[in-house]
């Protein structure tokens, strides 16, 4: 079965740089969700999109955003990095008509140096 | 506290043995409750999920449910050492939309 995609794997920037997370849900899944996951952490929720639309925001810093696109892919834009930035980067995605469980792609891992 | 609370472990239990994995909330309108495996380096996998009161099985899985206790629990049954791993539990809540909330996680250990 098809899964989530995300692009790149892996990251390095530099602080002050800028990095776009790509995500390419589960054909047919409509709602777009990011966690950020810093190491030895739980997932933190960021923001998430339904139908294009943003559904919900949770801790993510004004220097990031995102959106979701007409073929429901989902970019997540992040400027100004700083160090505390570098994390696993997860994109989960779900059909909403089909309940609420969430199926997370293989991350992207982000180093900050 | 934090809102979806686990303990750490690790646990270890020996091969074939049951391994019970428990977690409680503090939102009282919390609709759904999930568990999820993560592998160290790896994405959460979506295990288990319970949206009602009692228990759900799914091979050697079960998932328990008491919304009068906020608490939600997973029987692992024949505990393989494949099964070594973080295990996360997460919580959908009434008043947060579809954001999952999760727990610390529980580190599991099979010893074979």
């Amino acid at each position: 079965a098809a899964g989530v995609i995300q692009s790149p794997r892996h990251l390095i920037k530099e602080k002050r740089e800028t990095a776009t997370l790509k995500c390419y849900p589960i054909p047919r899944h409509d709602t777009v969700y990011w966690y950020q996951q810093g190491p030895g952490q739980d997932p933190q929720f960021l923001i998430s999109f339904y139908e294009k639309m943003q559904s919900d925001k949770g801790s993510i810093p004004d220097r990031f955003s995102a959106q979701q696109f007409s073929d429901y892919h989902s970019e997540l834009n992040m400027s100004s990095l700083e160090l505390g930035d570098s994390a696993l980067y997860f994109c989960a995605s779900s059909f909403m008509d089909r309940g609420y469980e969430q199926y997370f792609g293989p991350g992207t891992r982000l180093t900050v140096t | 506290q934090k809102e979806v609370e686990q303990n750490s472990g690790p646990l270890s239990v020996p091969e074939g043995a049951i391994a019970s994995l428990n977690c409680t909330y503090s939102d009282r309108g919390s609709q759904s409750f999930f568990w999820y495996r993560q592998y160290s380096g790896k994405s959460p996998e979506l295990i288990m999920f319970i949206y009602s009161n009692g228990d759900k099985e799914d091979g050697r899985f079960t998932a328990q449910l008491n919304k009068a206790s906020q608490y939600v629990s997973l029987l692992i049954r024949d505990s393989q050492p494949s099964d070594s791993a973080t295990y996360l539990c997460a919580v959908r809540g009434y008043s947060g939309g579809n954001k999952l909330v999760f727990g610390a996680g529980t580190i599991l250990r099979v010893k074979s």
